[in-house]
């Protein structure tokens, strides 16, 4: 079965300054989807960015980019320029590309960001 | 836009009792879930529906039941509430798998 393991349980960083979350996984197909999810003190949900497995480029979004490497199976998310507003728990998620539909997540990670 | 909608936010129930939680999306999504979230332990798929009139166990399904009543709703129902299924719970939908999910606001269920 597959697997998603977030070891870092809670981070800080200081305003302005760049952070990374780590991020691995287990499976044993060849094509997925990963994706990183924020959680703010609001309880909402909501799309960070997300990772085609095919795709060796690795995914973008102004601030927020990942380090995506397959053979090790590791998928983290680097967040530049570190702003208040960044403070949340991260989530990590997998899919596979065929087969069930099942979302898999991992445990999060909480970041602080130190004024 | 109304996305996702969960009802009710908040409930406390006692033991025994039964209640089921509500969830509709009007984006027309094929995909619909239903998660529960416990400190330290991340976002924990309960039950899925990949199209209407499929339902799927996910990782923690034991104790509810659910029923996707049409394209648009998922409701998920606890028959004999436990203190164990306190918890906050998500319901949400997606297009296809590799599409965001699109979350709900949760729902806050104490079991007393």
């Amino acid at each position: 079965a597959q697997t998603v393991t977030q070891s870092q349980p809670e981070m800080s960083v200081q305003e302005a300054e760049t952070v990374t979350l780590s991020c691995t996984y287990d499976t044993s197909e060849s094509d997925y989807y990963l994706f990183w999810y924020k959680q703010p003190p609001s309880r909402q949900m909501i799309l960070v960015i997300r990772q085609e497995a095919y795709k060796q480029q690795n995914a973008t979004e102004n601030r927020f980019s990942v380090n995506f490497q397959k053979a090790a199976k590791s998928f983290s998310l680097k967040i530049s320029d570190s702003q208040l507003g960044d403070a949340a728990m991260y989530f990590c998620a997998y899919v596979d590309r065929i087969g069930d539909d099942k979302i898999i997540f991992g445990k999060g990670t909480r970041l602080h960001i130190l004024p | 836009n109304a996305g996702v909608t969960q009802t009710p936010k908040f409930q406390v129930l006692k033991t025994g009792q039964s209640m089921t939680l509500q969830c509709a999306q009007d984006m027309n999504h094929n995909s619909m879930y239903w998660y529960r979230q416990d400190p330290g332990m991340g976002l924990r798929l309960i039950y899925y529906s990949a199209s209407e009139g499929t339902t799927d166990k996910g990782e923690v399904p034991n104790g509810y039941n659910v029923s996707r009543l049409n394209k648009r709703e998922f409701s998920l129902r606890l028959e004999s509430a436990a203190p164990s299924q306190t918890s906050v719970y998500f319901c949400a939908s997606s297009s296809r798998r590799n599409q965001p999910q699109h979350f709900g606001d949760g729902t806050r269920l104490s079991i007393l």
